[in-house]
């Protein structure tokens, strides 16, 4: 069954502090695999989009890693900021099907 | 500008009634989508437009119709309003249907 798992569901950091969110996938086979962010009562935002043959990509503070082996990304939120305190949810794309499949969000509350 | 725009923000109506939220988008894509996100924050595909021609359609009811009278346009029509069809609707678009998506802001549909 493909799935996208994400942890934790909700976490609380310190301004200034990184933090770490998961998501681990079933999909099969892969296309390539997208962390959004999204405000309370926005829209998603695009932060990273990886292909099978990428690692690692970095966008500001952001940084997505894939292991396509293991089927395991991470987005790494270095030096955090209050703005940061958003839902960050992880897309994977199925290849030919055309199928998204989304995780159900990392809730992160940055405070001061 | 706003590259995906959604009308109306806010929609509350009784049960049975037939509604449509209307999407437009200025980017020039050729793809669409509707999606909901229901209480649990999870998104979920309803349909995707790519050039007038249907290609995703998820088994959602038929109460639910998307209508296109062209590729910046993507509305969606209810018929006989629900109360478990109260949720957040966005409306997004890509180039292609494995580019980046943006989402509009999203259309919270309260069915009392």
């Amino acid at each position: 069954k493909n799935q996208v798992e994400q942890s934790p569901q909700s976490l609380i950091i310190l301004e200034g502090k990184n933090c770490t969110l998961q998501c681990n996938y079933t999909v099969s086979p892969f296309s390539n695999l997208r962390w959004y962010k999204q405000d309370t009562g926005r829209g998603p935002v695009s932060l990273t989009i990886m292909t099978f043959s990428e690692n690692t990509k970095s966008n500001g503070r952001y940084t997505a890693t894939l292991d396509a082996d293991t089927k395991q990304s991470s987005l790494h939120i270095t030096a955090s900021q209050l703005s940061d305190s958003a839902s960050y949810i992880c897309v994977v794309r199925q290849t030919g099907a055309n199928n998204l499949f989304f995780g159900t969000g990392t809730r992160l509350t940055v405070i001061p | 500008d706003t590259a995906v725009s959604q009308t109306p923000k806010y929609l509350v109506t009784q049960m049975g009634n037939d509604k449509s939220i209307k999407c437009e988008q200025n980017l020039g894509h050729d793809t669409m989508y509707w999606y909901k996100q229901d209480s649990k924050k999870f998104l979920k595909i309803m349909f995707s437009y790519n050039n007038k021609e249907l290609i995703i359609n998820e088994t959602v009811p038929n109460r639910f119709s998307p209508k296109s009278p062209d590729k910046a346009h993507l509305n969606l029509h209810i018929n006989s309003l629900e109360l478990g069809d109260s949720a957040v609707y966005f409306c997004a678009s890509s180039q292609g249907g494995k580019n980046i998506q943006y989402f509009g802001a999203g259309t919270r549909l309260s069915v009392l």
